[in-house]
């Protein structure tokens, strides 16, 4: 079992509708939570981070994370064809800071 | 705030060279800094983690005699690819991250090394 999983798409939403990206992760001790966006060819750009249960909202961004269901979410409202990339799900456990990322899920937004 | 700065962007070079890439925090101090690896269409491989003042930490599998990481101050971090080859062609990426483990990596722009 991988430890941290993401479809991998792609997801396709036509523009204004909501993006909804999933993540679980099996290390129940996970403590830190965060959600990078990559596009093609460049470096991934930190979204949000969440470290406790319940939603989290930045702008058009949503992060939801149930720690008793092992699940962290991406919710992005009214998409745009600019955010169409790579959505990476990341993960820390306590005391290390190495990040365990998913595979990333591709969002395709469409005009 | 939160600014890494990785130089170079882009390496071509010949099959037996040895590449230099820096990474630099510019507005935080980072005891830690990592140092990944993405093939095309694939997620990002943590190649090692590299701490200020002390050697590396090599994740299984990445040979710490061809990857040499130098953390020399609490701002920079240098990887050299020693006697690349062709299949040393990649994505290499570097972040860094305050000392506490619930801080967020910042990542820099990455280095596409290409070896002819």
């Amino acid at each position: 079992q991988k430890e941290v999983e993401q479809n991998s798409g792609p997801l396709s939403v036509p523009e204004g509708a909501i993006a909804s990206l999933n993540c679980t992760y099996s290390d129940r001790g996970s403590q830190s939570f965060f959600w990078y966006r990559q596009y093609s060819g460049k470096s991934p750009e930190l979204i949000m981070s969440i470290y406790s249960n319940g939603d989290k909202e930045d702008g058009r961004f949503t992060a939801q994370l149930n720690k008793a269901s092992q699940y962290v979410s991406l919710l992005i409202r009214d998409s745009q064809p600019s955010d169409s990339a790579t959505y990476l799900c990341a993960v820390t456990s306590p005391g290390f800071q190495k990040l365990v990322f998913g595979t990333g899920t591709r969002l395709l937004v469409s005009p | 705030g939160a600014v890494v700065s990785q130089h170079p962007s882009r390496v071509i070079c010949k099959s037996g060279t040895s590449v230099k890439i820096e990474c630099r925090s510019l507005d935080f101090q980072a005891t830690t800094m990592f140092w990944y690896r993405q093939f095309p269409k694939q997620s990002l491989m943590l190649m090692a983690t590299s701490n200020e003042g002390s050697k590396a930490t090599y994740e299984q599998g990445v040979e710490k005699d061809k990857f040499l990481i130098n953390h020399a101050s609490l701002t920079l971090s240098t990887l050299t690819v020693t006697s690349a080859h062709p299949e040393d062609s990649s994505f290499y990426i570097c972040s860094a991250s305050y000392s506490d483990s619930n801080q967020p990596q910042h990542f820099g722009d990455g280095t596409r090394l290409s070896i002819l």
